[in-house]
Parts: C-alpha cells; structure tokens; sequence
C-alpha cells in the first residue's frame, strides 16, 4: 500500500531532551516536507527536500534541522526542543515538486 | 508575499444543499498551484482537488468543484449536495516557488 508513515505518532518530551520524528515513503518520491499545524495558525511549512541530500528551510525552521541520506526517508530532528515547539506534525510527499502532496497521519508532540 | 487566507472560521450547511467555502491567494509567480485538503477530526489530511495556473477550465473532482477566478486570485471550493461526513476542516494551499502554503481553514458542519 502506498503510504507515508511517521513514528512515532504521540510523544511526550521534556525541555531539552533530543528527539527525533521519523518520516518515509513507499511512493519513490522525490519531494518530501515537514509541517507543523497550530490552533488558528493552519499548517507551516518548516523544511521539504527536493530530492536526495538537498533540503531548504521553509517559513519556520527555526529550532529544527533534517536531513535526506536517502529517497525514501526524511527525519525531522528537534536538538532541544522547547514548550514552543508543542504541536500536530505532519511529513508529506509528492512524486514531482509542484504534485499533490500526501500527508503522513501526523505526530502529536508535547513538550514540557 | 506568499500568502492564502480563508475568512470564514465556520460555516454550517444542511445537508444536501451546496456550500462554498472561500479561498483567496497572493502570489507574484506566474506559475503556481492551488490545492484543497480535508482534515476530519480523526486528523488526517486528505488530497481534494487541484488547480493549476494556467489551466483553463475550473478543476472538478465527483462533488467537488474549484471556482478559480484568476483576476481576482480567488480558488473557492463548492461541495455540492452535502453529506454528514462532510463536516470536516477545509483548508487551501498553494504551491509557489519550492514552498507550500497553507490558509487558516474552514470547520464546515453539516446538519441533518
């Protein structure tokens, strides 16, 4: 089937403690993006990756980083996270730049 | 700027009847494109309709229909005949330069 996963879909964190989200397609997709979604805010775009080892900031990177070793994985890494970063993650992928986006389950992070 | 609002939070609309839930964008790239997603609350975001820029005929996907109005950079969604399990949150995107772009949502709730 064809999907994207995220793992793990509920986590509860404390200040400070590094984390990884984990994020891969079955599809060969050569786009991927990592949003998150806030109350009143819809959803921002932080990173997305145009293919393999080129990634770029979206409108807000800050407090994250991610990386694209290969095609079909595109981790989203929280170094320290913060109470601020407390929200509904969602990875997404596309064949092309510019196709329809699919949109993994989502992950729901707490920070305390 | 990049930029989508969508102005209406609510919308209620019996069931049956048609709805048009609005979306406005900003963009000064000539090339772009205009997608619709639903989030029911299970959480999910699901791929609706899509619209690109130069594409000369209004996007129609089953009940669903892309009112695209160029001039006035309007892509308002109609769903016609509602059903309950329409009641969801709508939101627009835009695809322009690498980036994505999503408006704030509408909660649209059907009544019986």
């Amino acid at each position: 089937e064809a999907q994207v996963t995220q793992n793990p879909r509920y986590l509860i964190t404390v200040t400070g403690k590094k984390l990884t989200v984990t994020c891969s397609q079955n599809m060969n997709h050569e786009y991927m993006s990592w949003y998150r979604q806030d109350p009143g805010l819809g959803l921002r775009q932080i990173y997305y990756s145009m293919n393999v080892e080129v990634t770029d900031k979206g409108d807000v990177p800050e407090g994250y980083k991610v990386s694209r070793k290969e095609k079909r994985n595109f981790p989203l890494i929280l170094e320290s996270p913060s109470p601020n970063q407390t929200s509904l993650y969602f990875c997404a992928s596309s064949l092309l730049f510019g196709g329809t986006q699919y949109f993994g389950p989502g992950t729901r992070l707490t920070v305390l | 700027a990049q930029k989508i609002t969508q102005t209406q939070p609510g919308m209620f609309v019996q069931e049956k009847e048609a709805v048009t839930l609005d979306c406005t964008y900003d963009t000064s790239d000539p090339s772009y494109g205009l997608f619709w997603y639903k989030q029911p609350s299970s959480g999910e975001m699901i791929f609706l309709i899509y619209q690109g820029s130069y594409d000369q005929q209004n996007a129609t996907e089953g009940r669903y229909s892309l009112n695209f109005q160029k001039a006035r950079k309007s892509a308002n969604l109609v769903i016609s005949a509602s059903q309950l399990g329409d009641s969801a949150m709508y939101f627009c995107a835009m695809r322009a330069g690498n980036q994505f772009y999503f408006g704030t949502g509408t909660s649209l709730t059907v009544i019986p």
